[in-house]
């Protein structure tokens, strides 16, 4: 069966420092990819997506950037954090045309 | 979307009614749709899906209705229970593309 990893749970980062959210799909081959981010009482904002390795599009021009160095992994970084960068983060994975399967999220606090 | 930066539209309803929450896609070419419970804290759930060539699914206490001329979906709980609180979100795609979701509206269950 097909099981998506993202981790961390949660992180506290300081203003200025960069991060690594990391995603890894097993049971599958050649998914879909997302990077999602919540903020409290909203909705979700698609921010990177992709098709294949090394195949990223990006959803909103952002202090963000993300990369996919194997087929199951894909990876969220930035240089440097901002506060506005804090929320929820959601990894997803789909095949062609069917739902999307979500990890369980990291909580990101930039203090 | 734009409406990721809205607060969550909320529906308030009895314990033991029935709920309705509604769903306006932005794509006529989009030939499948879910809908996504996500509970606090936690990443989006599929819940039930439905393809353009059906107008009516239905799956333990949930239905989900399909009007493709106004392009509206619908996801109707039966005897709602506490447990159903939550954001639901809407989600569309079409082959080969990427899932496109909706703004998600919160439920909250009054015992």
């Amino acid at each position: 069966s097909q099981t998506i990893h993202q981790w961390p749970a949660t992180l506290v980062q300081p203003v200025g420092s960069p991060l690594s959210l990391e995603c890894t799909v097993e049971g599958t081959s050649n998914p879909n990819l997302y990077w999602y981010r919540q903020a409290a009482g909203r909705g979700l904002q698609l921010l990177f997506y992709s098709v294949g390795i090394g195949q990223i599009s990006s959803e909103v021009p952002q202090n963000l950037s993300a990369s996919r160095p194997q087929d199951r992994q894909f990876i969220l970084s930035s240089k440097k954090l901002l506060l506005s960068d804090s929320g929820f983060y959601l990894c997803a994975w789909s095949s062609r045309n069917t739902e999307a399967f979500f990890g369980q999220g990291t909580r990101l606090t930039v203090v | 979307g734009e409406s990721v930066g809205l607060h969550l539209p909320t529906l308030s309803v009895q314990e033991g009614d029935n709920s309705i929450i509604n769903c306006a896609y932005s794509n006529s070419a989009s030939d499948y749709f879910i809908w996504y419970k996500q509970e606090s804290g936690k990443g989006p759930q599929f819940i039930i899906d439905i393809r353009s060539n059906m107008d009516k699914r239905q799956g333990q206490r949930v239905t989900v209705l399909l009007n493709k001329t106004v392009k509206h979906l619908s996801l109707q709980i039966a005897a709602t229970q506490p447990g159903d609180s939550a954001v639901y979100f809407c989600a569309e795609t079409r082959p080969g593309n990427m899932l496109t979701f909706g703004g998600g509206t919160r439920l909250m269950v009054k015992p």
